[in-house]
């Protein structure tokens, strides 16, 4: 099956500092898909991307699909309280193979 | 409209015996899928249905079966339990061909 490395497994940032969590994977990827889980709560949909080199943005998140369709970002700008939770890529369709999931913790 | 609930939320079981779990997709949906976490493993996918059929399934022993009703509300079976089954069982519904997944709270599996 598929698989997709993340890194790092856990991040600490001051708030207002960036963070970037990054997939990789050995093969192509048909697809992206990014989701986040709050602590104790359940994984939510943040977007799909699915074209070579796409850029996506939501506000201070901005997702990235590179050019060879095998790794994959998600950067946050200026991290708030709000953002902590653990991130996590995934590739498939209704079959999602997940990321080992980035946790980040915002210190204020 | 209402998300993608499951019950129970919460369950303890002996090692040996079985359990069964429950979904109900988003209205409309008609594709459920099944996931387990665990802090060693990640989050793995089980099986996915459609239209009652499985569509799709993970690498898990037999031990772990499915169904999809008509209605698209599904259930997932454990039989023979495990101590390493205890995870946090998600399921999550989703329109094709979008692929989005919304996910339900989950059921918390412990099992002594």
């Amino acid at each position: 099956g598929q698989q997709v490395m993340q890194i790092p497994q856990y991040q600490h940032v001051q708030e207002g500092e960036d963070f970037t969590t990054y997939c990789n994977s050995s093969t192509t990827l048909s697809n992206i898909q990014w989701y986040k889980q709050r602590p104790g709560g359940h994984p939510v949909f943040l977007i799909q991307l699915v074209k070579s080199g796409e850029v996506k943005k939501q506000k201070r998140l901005t997702f990235q699909f590179g050019e060879a369709k095998k790794n994959s970002s998600l950067h946050i700008t200026a991290t708030q309280t709000t953002d902590v939770g653990t991130y996590f890529c995934a590739t498939g369709a209704n079959n999602l193979f997940f990321g080992t999931g980035t946790r980040l913790t915002v210190i204020p | 409209k209402a998300g993608v609930t499951q019950t129970p939320r919460y369950l303890i079981k002996t090692r040996g015996q079985q359990v069964t779990l429950s979904c109900s997709p988003i209205s409309g949906h008609r594709s459920v899928s099944w996931y387990q976490q665990t802090p060693g493993q990640g989050l793995q996918f089980l099986f996915e249905y459609f239209s009652e059929t499985q569509r799709n399934k993970g690498n898990f022993p037999g031990r772990f079966s499915g169904r999809q009703f008509s209605n698209s509300r599904s259930e997932m079976n454990v039989s023979t339990l495990e101590l390493g089954d205890s995870a946090l069982y998600l399921c999550a519904s989703s329109s094709d061909p979008t692929y989005e997944q919304y996910f339900g709270p989950g059921t918390r599996l412990t099992v002594t």
